[in-house]
């Protein structure tokens, strides 16, 4: 079983559609961070968490520490945002050393 | 743009042969993180350093080695290349060990 599980894998919607993926973990964190990567393979971190709940624009990230759980939710969702968002957790100290979920690939249709 | 710079962006090379990444961290980052993203393993860490000495290592051969130069590139060494090293290589910076980490665009290596 892998230590970061991602759902789901795949997912299609359409613009405007609110979608939610969820990251599921098992090892004792500092730190959950989500990163998103496009088609051309460039990564950009969305958040580093963790605690609570942060917002950047349409993105909303949470993290339930006792439950292990983290969702990230992207309302209003267009074209742009469809991509592979990864779920990765940050078991010691350092940030660099993340271990990462398989990636959830989202692909919205106008 | 994030800031951090890596080179090359594609590498094509035979199976046997030793190539060297290159990343320039974003101004005033210490830290400098290489990742290894398989189509098979998904992403994987390698090594960190911070101000020039390796603060943390990950899933990372005997054949790799990495290093932190005075200005803060770096750079990672991949020798006796197999098939299997194919992969996209990233490296990330921040400023220090729990700050956020900005990813550079990748080198894409291939060994034929």
């Amino acid at each position: 079983k892998n230590e970061v599980e991602q759902s789901p894998q795949n997912l299609t919607a359409q613009e405007g559609e609110f979608i939610t993926i969820n990251c599921s973990y098992s090892v004792g964190i500092s730190a959950l961070h989500w990163l998103q990567q496009h088609p051309g393979g460039g990564i950009v971190s969305l958040f580093m968490l963790s605690s609570g709940k942060k917002k950047h624009g349409r993105l909303i990230a949470t993290i339930n520490i006792q439950e292990k759980h983290s969702s990230l939710h992207i309302t209003a969702s267009h074209p742009r945002d469809s991509a592979v968002y990864i779920c990765a957790v940050q078991s010691g100290g350092s940030q660099g050393n993340l271990i990462f979920g398989k990636g959830t690939k989202l692909s919205v249709k106008p | 743009d994030s800031g951090v710079t890596q080179t090359p962006k594609h590498l094509i090379t035979a199976t046997g042969q030793r190539v060297t990444l290159r990343c320039s961290p974003r101004s005033g980052d210490l830290s400098v993180y290489w990742y290894q993203q398989s189509l098979d393993q998904g992403l994987q860490f390698l090594i960190q350093y911070y101000n020039g000495e390796e603060r943390a290592k990950g899933n990372i051969l005997e054949r790799f080695s990495a290093q932190q130069f005075p200005d803060l590139h770096s750079e990672l060494n991949l020798s006796s290349l197999e098939l299997g090293d194919s992969a996209l290589y990233f490296c990330a910076s921040s400023v220090g060990s729990a700050a956020e980490a900005f990813f550079g665009q990748g080198t894409r290596l291939t060994v034929v």
